[in-house]
């Protein structure tokens, strides 16, 4: 199965904003509102930053959010930290004959 | 607190088999479908194999599908994830994950996320 797309890097300023796009097809990201995004700094786990599209877990800062539009999901991170630079990733279910899922490539944010 | 502790990974050469464990911790663990998520070094997440809190719904990502089998033991609260044939492109960091529900689908997301066991597949 192939992995979603999402764009190598993304950079911003502190205080800034910046959206990370996940583009799937209908067979996943469109086919579903289960989209979920982790954080993961480096040699650390990922975390759970946002799952069913736009619900954030407890803990994580109001300064995520998620949206979707047809086959292409987003995360955007508003009032840019140092802390907040890390590699995210998208996820979603993928339809098949089995339990399947599918992450993207990978957004490595740069804080300038 | 919830947590999951990997073990089982090394050094294997090509062709060999390894098996990889999980111990939970901190919740209920037959309430829970689990997941294996592998990452290859500087490489991004590849989810490999996901199980259903009774073993009833298995999946496996195509390219270990036939090689790689995963179980899980509730009354030891362990997932585990059995590699046979291993080859090098199986190199990785092995995380287990939880779900957030007993039947792993469409509404499955990965919270949280062990450390991690490496598994290096080399001759």
């Amino acid at each position: 199965q192939s992995a979603l797309t999402q764009p190598a890097s993304v950079s911003g300023s502190p205080g800034q904003s910046i959206t990370i796009s996940c583009t799937g097809t209908s067979s996943d990201v469109g086919g579903y509102n289960y989209v979920s995004w982790y954080q993961q700094h480096p040699g650390k786990a990922p975390k759970l930053m946002i799952y069913e599209v736009s619900n954030r877990p407890s803990g994580v800062s109001n300064r995520f959010s998620g949206s979707k539009s047809g086959n292409t999901a987003s995360l955007t991170i508003s009032g840019l930290q140092a802390e907040d630079e890390a590699d995210y990733y998208c996820s979603s279910y993928t339809s098949s004959s089995t339990l399947r899922w599918v992450f993207g490539g990978g957004t490595k944010l740069t804080v300038l | 607190e919830v947590q999951l502790v990997e073990s089982g990974g090394g050094l294997v050469q090509p062709g060999r088999s390894l098996r990889l464990s999980c111990a939970a911790s901190g919740f209920t663990f037959d309430d829970y479908a689990m997941h294996w998520v592998r990452q290859a070094p500087g490489k991004g997440l590849e989810w490999v194999s996901g199980i259903s809190w009774n073993s009833g719904s298995i999946g496996y990502a195509d390219s270990v599908k036939g090689r790689f089998t995963i179980s899980r033991d509730n009354a030891k609260n362990s997932l585990y994830l059995q590699m046979n044939s291993l080859r090098a492109e199986d190199t990785a960091l092995y995380y287990c994950a939880k779900d957030r529900a007993a039947a792993a689908g469409p509404g499955s997301w990965f919270d949280p996320w062990g450390q991690g066991t490496l598994v290096t597949v080399s001759s």
